[in-house]
């Protein structure tokens, strides 16, 4: 099993819609969990942490369910902009390589 | 530098030849990695330095792959005798290590294409 899988899409969605992605990790001793975006043909950005208790910024909102191992994303009001390919990340613990990247989720915002 | 920094962003070889690529980290970022990301495809991971040190090679697809970090800066992945399957983007990342954030920052890579 995959330490971190994600649905790949593709999700094609109307501007000003909501969509939301999901992400699963295997590892129960996960510690920290990242979104990051990463646009055609370009690096993967860090777009946000993922607290525990749960964190927006801006239109998008972020969570976690540790009981079910699971972390999703949320994006309201989507904007054309926002069209990338969304990697889940997860960390076991710090000062290690313990980092796992999801294969993305990719979106595309349609005018 | 003010973000991480690869080198050359493009590289065109042919088969057999041994190709060098070059990351220059975020200035006082002591970790760093390699991933190679093929068209389409998750990033696959490759090695990782904690200041010189490589604690975690077990990526490294195959003995044609070797890196190494000097002076827990600029680290150089070499691929000898590369073959097609090499073709792939290999991006480089640091980050400062010691808290459980551990922010990943991202050069944008270089496209190495075998012929």
């Amino acid at each position: 099993r995959k330490e971190v899988e994600q649905d790949p899409g593709p999700f094609n969605v109307p501007e000003g819609a909501t969509v939301a992605f999901n992400c699963t990790y295997s590892n129960s001793a996960s510690q920290s969990f990242f979104w990051y975006r990463q646009d055609c043909r370009k690096e993967p950005k860090l777009l946000m942490s993922v607290y525990s208790s749960g964190n927006e910024d801006g239109r998008f909102t972020a969570q976690l369910n540790r009981a079910s191992q699971y972390i999703s994303l949320l994006i309201r009001d989507s904007k054309l902009s926002d069209s990338a390919t969304y990697l889940c990340v997860v960390m076991r613990r710090a000062g290690a390589n313990n980092l796992f990247f999801g294969t993305g989720t990719r979106l595309t915002v349609i005018p | 530098g003010a973000g991480v920094s690869q080198s050359p962003s493009n590289k065109v070889t042919e088969k057999g030849k041994d190709v060098e690529l070059r990351c220059d980290p975020i200035s006082g970022h002591t970790a760093l990695y390699w991933y190679r990301q093929s068209l389409g495809q998750g990033l696959e991971f490759l090695i990782y330095f904690q200041g010189n040190s490589a604690p975690d090679k077990s990526g490294l697809p195959s003995d044609r792959f070797s890196a190494e970090r000097t002076g827990g800066s600029v680290s150089t992945l070499t691929i000898q005798r590369t073959q097609q399957e090499d073709s792939a983007v290999y991006l480089c990342a640091s980050s400062l290590v010691g808290g459980p954030n551990e922010k990943l920052f991202f050069g944008s890579g270089t496209q190495l294409s075998v012929l």
